[in-house]
């Protein structure tokens, strides 16, 4: 079993839309989390973190964690054509070290 | 602005030759790793360092060498480059503690020929 597993997708919202991205973990020591995004061809980039239950909200994006079930999302709203990129769930276990999820391709449709 | 920088960022060389990627972060951070990705295909840790003259090898086998001599630099060596190399290759840094990400350098595509 993967530490780190992300719905498969690929994902494809018209503009305007809610992306809604999953995440679950198997560490249960895992204590925070990360999203990062992925242009083709480019490096990942931070865009959220999140370490309590409950919701994070940055601008057009909300984390959402639940330890008790070992879950972890994302919902990008008013979705871009921008937006379109692979979108990457990590978790942090306690050697420090990130263990990244296979990622999640989302496409927005203009 | 990069606060962690990788060069080069294109390199195409013959089989056989050796190569150095060069990593190197101003923010000070303790930990450095290095990752190999392959188009569309998902991260794999290769090396990482949690602070000088310490090296470790991560969860994907690799025939490349680290060193950590000083704090903000993060080599990666390839004595014979070999065609199974042609990746691309990330180095990220990150503060201790758990509260914090990776901060990834733009990488360097390798090609080997």
């Amino acid at each position: 079993q993967k530490e780190v597993e992300q719905n498969s997708g690929p994902l494809s919202v018209p503009e305007g839309a809610i992306a809604s991205l999953n995440c679950t973990y198997s560490d249960r020591g895992s204590q925070s989390f990360f999203w990062y995004r992925q242009y083709s061809g480019k490096s990942p980039e931070l865009i959220m973190s999140i370490y309590s239950n409950g919701d994070k909200e940055d601008g057009r994006f909300t984390a959402q964690l639940n330890k008790a079930s070992q879950y972890v999302s994302l919902l990008i709203r008013d979705s871009q054509p921008s937006d379109s990129a692979t979108y990457l769930c990590a978790a942090r276990s306690n050697d420090y070290k990130l263990s990244f999820g296979a990622g999640t391709t989302v496409t927005v449709r203009a | 602005e990069a606060d962690i920088y990788q060069t080069p960022r294109y390199l195409v060389i013959g089989t056989g030759k050796k190569i150095t990627l060069e990593c190197s972060q101003t923010m000070g951070h303790d930990k450095m790793y290095w990752y190999q990705q392959d188009p569309g295909m998902e991260l794999h840790l290769i090396h990482y360092s949690y602070g000088v003259n310490s090296t470790e090898k991560g969860d994907l086998s690799s025939e490349s060498t680290v060193s950590r001599i000083r704090t903000e630099h993060f080599p990666l060596t390839l004595e014979s480059a070999r065609p199974s190399h042609t990746s691309q290759y990330l180095c990220a840094s990150s503060e201790s503690g758990d509260l914090y990400g990776y901060t990834f350098g733009s990488g360097t595509r390798l090609t080997v020929v």
